[in-house]
């Protein structure tokens, strides 16, 4: 079974300061991956993916992930954190082979809340 | 354009009873999922339905439904309500059924008394 793990509930960063929130996975193939963050009373907003190609992944908002495949993570950055984000962050995999059809199922793990402060 | 849009925006229901939620797609887009968000977990998969048949169905009892109208909007329905289906519910479209990039509703927030 295809699964994500992000084994820290929290990470806290001063404002200025580069941020990392893990993520690593467990998929049978090549993995299709994503970061989503998450704002209090909202939806899922899309920042970044990996597909195939460069390890590093750029996105939104000045973040970045990094693919390692002999490590299987999967780790967003930004090389100068901002107070505005401060946020829920979700890393998520595709589940391509679902049951008998092809499907666009994410498998998301338990989130990361980021606290940058002043 | 507009975004994923979904109503209503909070629901407060009682144990036994049932719910409709809906969800109308960027336009363009072809395939509706449904994902629950219990406080403190990610998302879980509940439905994927790309041109108006179920393409995808997660680990969740009978009493979850939906259905896709030829304008491909949605509709999820609980029966029966339960305490343990107060959630957040998300919709998310995308162009096509295996599209990487999926867009996100701002979710309704159901809570069940």
């Amino acid at each position: 079974a295809q699964s994500v793990a992000q084994p820290e509930d929290q990470v806290n960063v001063a404002e200025g300061n580069p941020l990392t929130v893990k993520c690593t996975y467990s998929v049978s193939g090549n993995p299709y991956l994503f970061w989503y963050v998450q704002y209090p009373n909202r939806g899922l907003q899309f920042l970044l993916k990996y597909i195939t190609g460069d390890n590093l992944v750029k996105g939104s908002y000045g973040f970045e992930a990094e693919f390692n495949k002999s490590q299987t993570s999967f780790h967003l950055k930004k090389p100068s954190a901002l107070v505005s984000d401060s946020a829920l962050y979700f890393c998520a995999v595709r589940d391509l082979f679902h049951g008998s059809s092809n499907t666009g199922k994410l498998i998301f793990g338990q989130g990361t809340t980021l606290q940058v402060k002043p | 354009d507009a975004g994923v849009t979904q109503s209503p925006t909070h629901l407060i229901k009682t144990r036994g009873q049932h719910v409709t939620l809906r969800c109308s797609p960027i336009s363009g887009h072809k395939s509706v999922s449904w994902y629950q968000q219990v406080l403190g977990q990610g998302p879980q998969f509940i439905f994927q339905y790309y041109e108006k048949e179920e393409r995808g169905r997660g680990n969740f009892p009978d009493r979850f439904s939906a259905r896709q109208f030829p304008n491909y909007s949605s509709e999820l329905n609980v029966n029966a309500l339960l305490l343990g289906d107060s959630a957040l519910y998300l919709c998310a479209s995308s162009a096509q059924l295996t599209a990487h990039e999926q867009y996100f509703g701002p979710g309704t927030r159901l809570t069940v008394t």
